[in-house]
């Protein structure tokens, strides 16, 4: 029961460096959401994508970029991180706009 | 806009007692849906249990039950017969339905400690 993995795990970079975080599921869900969630804000939507070939903004794109090649995957860019970009970020998938999100294990980034 | 208020930033409970974690929200929206999340302390986010805006009866999922009062804008968890592996922080969500996409809106979060 594979669900929904996320890789890195972990990662710390370097202020201006670049990284992509992977989200991967195998439930043939049309939604995928990338989220980030800070100490006392919940979780906040950066971008997600209602299917192949397409990408919407969120609450907070600014600093991200994605991109939904593939049904099954959905990537998280930062191309110049930076020192407030340091989070815990989840990936989600669901049927439907509408029906539960299921989520990754997390990636949790730290920008030094 | 839709709005999540979870008051409560910590709960304790004993082990096999029941809790009540407090969900109130705010929408404009006739049609939305509830959602509760679990997050354990290992950081996964746990998919918990689902109410309708519509739903005539409240959800229950196994000691998980959601007491839904819609005129009171509330969507309190209820979970029975606590357990030590209960201890988590769990979130309370919402989303309209029957309108297109439609962000999830999370609260802040209730952390939850179960003692033995």
């Amino acid at each position: 029961n594979a669900g929904v993995t996320q890789t890195p795990k972990f990662r710390v970079l370097k202020t201006g460096q670049s990284m992509t975080l992977l989200c991967a599921q195998d439930m043939n869900h049309e939604y995928m959401y990338w989220y980030r969630q800070d100490p006392g804000m919940g979780l906040r939507l950066i971008h997600y994508s209602v299917g192949e070939g397409t990408t919407a903004k969120g609450e907070v794109p600014d600093g991200y970029n994605v991109s939904r090649l593939k049904k099954q995957n959905f990537l998280l860019g930062l191309e110049s991180a930076a020192p407030s970009q340091t989070s815990v970020y989840f990936c989600a998938s669901s049927k439907t706009e509408n029906q539960p999100q299921h989520f990754g294990d997390g990636t949790r980034l730290s920008i030094l | 806009a839709q709005k999540i208020t979870q008051t409560q930033p910590g709960m304790f409970v004993q082990e096999k007692e029941a809790v009540t974690l407090d969900c109130t929200y705010d929408t404009s929206d006739p049609s939305y849906g509830l959602f509760w999340y679990k997050q354990p302390s290992s950081g996964e986010m746990i998919f918990l249990i689902y109410q309708g805006s519509y739903d005539q009866q409240n959800a229950t999922e196994g000691r998980y039950s959601l007491n839904f009062q819609k005129a009171r804008k509330s969507a309190n968890l209820v979970i029975s017969a606590s357990q030590l592996g209960d201890s988590a922080m769990y979130f309370c969500a919402m989303t309209p339905m029957n309108t297109g996409f439609q962000k999830l809106v999370f609260g802040t979060g209730t952390r939850l400690l179960v003692s033995p």
